[in-house]
């Protein structure tokens, strides 16, 4: 198993340009996140997904889209990027087991400037 | 609200040593997993360790170990016998229920720079 594979691993963009950042997992599994790290913090959700079809804002959505199409893939739209937007974007999965997610498994991260 | 703080931004240990990372969180939830997630200079999250909250006992996993005082909301990561491969950024965080199905996400301290000197 591959695990959560993200690309690309670092971008560079201009402001007002835009990309989607991919994400795809093999695990068969229903929860789905992007995250972001700014410089020495924490992570803080974007958005979530539980399944094909269903998705849900996180606590910092503005300025990004997600879709949901398959279980295996959750990409990252960024319209229109801002510098506010240059950080690194992990990727993120996870299972139910009774009632609890008890483990989230991360992409390798995308470090993400805008200039 | 339902947060983490590590309240130590930098530690420094000689290799060989044991060193003890501080969390505490607040959450209303009565059971819900804490977690110990170690990010090398190369970015990835890594597990390091995991405990329920409804477990009782301190959970351990080689070198790292847990001392989870469930009444007091502190979850610390002993590391025993450092190693240079320890140098990394910790985090701790625990699994909070959100918005629609069922869904979890991961609330995160702000992390503990860890480095482990020869």
């Amino acid at each position: 198993n591959a695990g959560v594979t993200q690309t690309p691993k670092f971008r560079i963009l201009k402001i007002g340009q835009s990309m989607t950042l991919q994400c795809a997992q093999d695990m068969n599994h229903n929860y789905m996140y992007w995250y972001r790290q700014d410089p020495g913090m924490g992570l803080k959700l974007i958005y979530y997904s539980v399944g094909a079809g269903i998705t849900d804002k996180g606590e910092v959505p503005n300025g990004y889209n997600v879709s949901r199409s398959t279980t295996e893939d959750f990409p990252l739209r960024l319209e229109l990027a801002a510098p506010s937007q240059t950080s690194v974007y992990f990727c993120a999965s996870s299972y139910s087991t009774g009632g609890r997610n008890t483990e989230a498994f991360f992409g390798q991260g995308t470090r993400l400037t805008v200039v | 609200a339902q947060t983490v703080t590590q309240s130590q931004p930098e530690m420094s240990v000689q290799e060989a040593e044991t060193v003890t990372l501080s969390c505490t969180y607040d959450t209303s939830e009565s059971n819900y997993y804490l977690f110990w997630y170690k990010q090398p200079p190369s970015r990835q999250m890594i597990l390091v360790i995991r405990q329920e909250a409804y477990k009782q006992q301190n959970a351990t996993e080689n070198r790292f170990s847990v001392n989870f005082q469930k009444a007091a909301k502190s979850f610390s990561l002993k590391i025993s016998d450092s190693q240079l491969g320890d140098t990394a950024m910790y985090f701790c965080a625990f699994m909070k229920r959100i918005g629609i199905q069922g869904a979890q996400k991961l609330v995160f301290g702000q992390g503990t720079r860890l480095t482990i000197n020869p």
